[in-house]
């Protein structure tokens, strides 16, 4: 029962690094979702994807980019971090992206930009 | 402007005692969905319920309740005889039928269960 799952964990990166955060679900969900989740802010949605090959911007968009090039994984890229992107990130899934379906939530991602 | 609304951020209990989690939701739309989730410490967020805008029925599942009133455009969420393994953050989230999948979070309430 996996699940929702990301790697890494946690990642220290340097200002101007990149990264990519690996998210995996093997629940056969049409739509994942990558959230950020900042203290006194709660979950801001960054991107997210309706099916394989498919993405779009969310809320706070800049600053990533995003692929899904097999239904089961949704990638998230930083390019060049700054301190800015210092948050913990959430990938989520839902069976196919209906507002009343519950959301699937991976453990996180803790990234500290120095 | 916010969509949901946490007012309290942090809460601090006794075992045993009730405690209840406010949650103020704004949305233009008629078709709705509110939706509770824990974060324990472990950090993954848990689905604990759903309610669609046609149905205030409160509801109950053992010692968690939740209060849900359009009047006030609220829903509540009420745990009955805390216990430790209460304590996480729990957020309120918002969906609307017109926007589909996007969904509003709150600022989240982190309870503490002191034994």
């Amino acid at each position: 029962n996996a699940g929702v799952t990301q790697t890494p964990k946690f990642r220290v990166l340097k200002t101007g690094q990149s990264m990519t955060l690996l998210c995996a679900q093997d629940m056969n969900h049409e739509y994942m979702y990558w959230y950020r989740q900042d203290p006194g802010m709660g979950l801001r949605l960054i991107h997210y994807s309706v099916g394989e090959g498919t993405t779009a911007k969310g809320e706070v968009p800049d600053g990533y980019n995003v692929s899904r090039l097999k239904k089961q994984n949704f990638l998230l890229g930083l390019e060049s971090a700054a301190p800015s992107q210092t948050s913990v990130y959430f990938c989520a899934s839902s069976y196919s992206g209906g507002p009343n379906e519950k959301l699937f939530f991976g453990s996180g991602t803790q990234l500290s930009v120095l | 402007a916010q969509k949901v609304t946490q007012a309290q951020t942090e809460i601090s209990v006794v075992e045993k005692e009730d405690v209840t989690l406010d949650c103020v939701y704004e949305t233009r739309d008629t078709t709705y969905y509110l939706f509770w989730y824990k974060q324990p410490p472990s950090g993954e967020l848990v689905f604990l319920i759903r309610r669609n805008s046609f149905d205030e029925q409160n509801e109950i599942s053992g010692r968690y309740s939740w209060n849900f009133q359009k009047s006030t455009s609220s829903f509540n969420f009420t745990i009955t005889a805390s216990q430790v393994v209460d304590s996480a953050v729990y957020f309120c989230a918002l969906s609307e039928a017109w926007t589909g999948n996007q969904f509003y979070f709150g600022t989240g309430t982190s309870l503490t269960v002191i034994p």
